[in-house]
């Protein structure tokens, strides 16, 4: 069926470090969306990109849509602990379908 | 706090057993999502409700049942429970499909 692919599954930098996750579809999205899991939790809506080329950031977190739509990525920028976590994307196929996710560990 | 209820938090059940998952969404989303979160499958969607009516189904296993009553709560039946059910399984709504989700803190289900 239609899904998006994550890449990459897991990733363990060192504070301060970058750290960029994809996402790509083998279909068009009219948007993407973001999410965050922490360890023990649940996942939290980050953002939503609706446009072609679209570009956001939220503090040191930036995310993009590519001109076709079928990818999008997330960069970290400087990482801190507070950033560990598993990031989701998910694409509104026949409803909203996410992402294997990307498991970030960081160490102080 | 998201907005979304699920309980309960925790459920221990025996194989072949039957349970049932709750879940009330955030006020003013007519649209719940269920999906279930295993170790290595992240997030596997179930099924969605629309204001009462089935919009959407995945992968869900015919022992696996859901509803959404007329006040918008949900309801995710599991029956014949199997070792391999034990998951963790997450409610989300949202205002109207495809807008962003809200998920509830989920139900933590082992079966022994």
């Amino acid at each position: 069926g239609q899904q998006v692919m994550q890449i990459p599954q897991y990733q363990h930098v060192q504070e301060g470090e970058d750290f960029t996750t994809y996402c790509n579809s083998s279909t068009t999205l009219s948007n993407i969306q973001w999410y965050k899991q922490r360890p023990g939790g649940h996942p939290v809506f980050l953002i939503q990109l609706v446009k072609s080329g679209e570009v956001k950031k939220q503090k040191r977190l930036t995310f993009q849509f590519g001109e076709a739509k079928k990818n999008s990525s997330l960069h970290i920028t400087a990482t801190q602990t507070t950033d560990v976590g598993t990031y989701f994307c998910a694409g509104p196929y026949s409803t909203l379908t996410f992402g294997k996710g990307t498991m970030l560990l960081v160490s102080p | 706090d998201s907005g979304v209820t699920q309980t309960p938090k925790h459920l221990i059940t025996a194989t072949g057993q039957r349970v049932t998952l709750r879940c009330s969404p955030r006020s003013g989303d007519l649209s719940v999502y269920w999906y279930q979160q295993s170790l290595d499958q992240g997030l596997q969607f179930l099924i969605q409700y629309y204001n009462g009516e089935e919009r959407a189904k995945g992968n869900i296993l015919e022992r696996f049942s859901a509803q959404q009553f007329p006040d918008l709560h949900s309801e995710l039946n599991l029956s014949s429970l199997e070792l391999g059910d034990s998951a963790l399984y997450f409610c989300a709504s949202s205002v109207v499909e495809d807008s962003p989700l809200h998920f509830g803190n989920g139900t933590r289900l082992t079966v022994t």
